[in-house]
Order: C-alpha cells, then structure tokens, then sequence
C-alpha cells in the first residue's frame, strides 16, 4: 500500500526557533517530492519540491534520502506567519508526466511569540 | 494567475440528496482532481481526470461519480448523500510538461449531510 507517514505534531515553538519537520514514504520507485503548506481553513499550496541533492528556499531547507525514503524540511528563524500544516507529498509512479498525488496526513507547526 | 474556483464554500444536504460540487479552473489544465480531507485521515483522492470525458477512479470512489464534459469543468456528485460524506471537498488542476508538478487547489467546499 502506497503511504506517506508524518509525524502530526502539533509542533510549538517560539519565534526564531529552528524546527525540522520529518516524512517517509513506502515506494521506493518514487521520483518527485514535495512539501505543500495548508494554513487553516485554506487550501494547501505547494511550499517547494525536493531535490536530490537537497535545495533551499531562503529560511526553509528540504532534503531527500532515497536509501532510508526519507524527507526532511527543515525552517530556520521561524515566524508568527509559519504558522500552518505542512504536508509532505510524493508522486506516484506512473508513465510520461502524468502520476497523482499521495499526500502525508500534515505535520501542525504553531510558531509562539 | 491559476484560478481553481468551487461552486460553494459551505453546503448542508440532508441524507439520501443528490449533491453536485462544481470545480472550474481556468489556465486550460489537462488534469483535473477531487479529493476529500477528513481530520486525521489527511487528503484522500476520490476521482481523477486526464482530459474531457476520461475518469478514472481514486482511492475512494465508493458513493461518488464524476463528469467532465469540458475541459475547463469537472463536477463530483454524491448519488444518494450520507453522513459519512460530510468533508471537506477540494477540487485540484495540473497541466503535465509545464515546468516542476503542482496541483492547484480551489478553497474547497465543506459539506455537511444531516
């Protein structure tokens, strides 16, 4: 059964905290990766993909471990505006571009003043 | 700007009502999707669509079916309502070959069948 298994948190910390946030996922086939961030009551929205080699987007960091299917974000300095679900996301194996989404049930981060 | 609208924000069925959620994007995507998020159980796929008139069933199409007779349009409908369908409805659309893979959400629809 294909899954993605997060760690549901909640998550508080204080503003300027570092907080990593961690994912597994069941098929080692899997090529693409992503995390989506849902504020409450909103729908989720892509946050970034997630690179081989790991990649970063100004205070936010995520790394892949395809040995262990293992992925990781990682929020430095984190603001009151953090706030939300995250939701790690992986694309299913399928042929060309097409494959759907398998989404984790979302990690709740509430940053603290 | 990608544009995935829902026909409504919040909607109260009762049991045994047929129920149609709309889903209209607007960037000409190929693909489009309907998922349900329940607390705990995260966002689960129902339907799925690659192009006009294809569908294709998700993990849980039990109690569900789907029409897309335009590309633009992919409608869920709930034949006979029940309260185990009470959710949020969120309707997705991607265009494949265009760049890294995202779906884009509408703000989704919470129903709820009494």
């Amino acid at each position: 059964r294909k899954e993605v298994e997060q760690d549901p948190g909640p998550f508080n910390v204080p503003e300027g905290a570092t907080v990593a946030f961690n994912c597994t996922y069941s098929n080692s086939a899997s090529q693409s990766f992503f995390w989506y961030r849902q504020d409450c009551r909103k729908e989720p929205k892509l946050l970034m993909s997630v690179y081989s080699s790991g990649n970063e987007d100004g205070r936010f960091t995520a790394q892949l471990n395809r040995a262990s299917q293992y992925i990781s974000l990682l929020i430095r300095d984190s603001k009151l505006s953090d706030s939300a679900t995250y939701l790690c996301v992986v694309k299913e194996v399928r042929g060309g571009s097409q494959g759907n989404l398998i989404f984790g049930k979302g990690t709740k981060l509430s940053v603290k003043p | 700007d990608v544009k995935v609208t829902q026909s409504s924000r919040y909607l109260v069925k009762r049991t045994g009502e047929k129920v149609f959620l709309e889903c209209v994007q607007d960037m000409d995507h190929e693909n489009m999707f309907w998922y349900r998020q329940d607390p705990g159980l995260g966002l689960r796929l129902i339907y799925f669509s690659y192009d006009v008139k294809m569908k294709e069933k998700g993990d849980i199409p039990e109690g569900y079916s789907v029409s897309r007779e335009k590309k633009e349009r992919f409608s869920l409908i709930l034949e006979s309502a029940s309260t185990n369908q009470t959710s949020m409805y969120l309707c997705a659309s991607h265009s494949p070959g265009t760049g890294p893979y995202e779906q884009y959400f509408g703000p989704g629809t919470r129903l709820t069948v009494t």
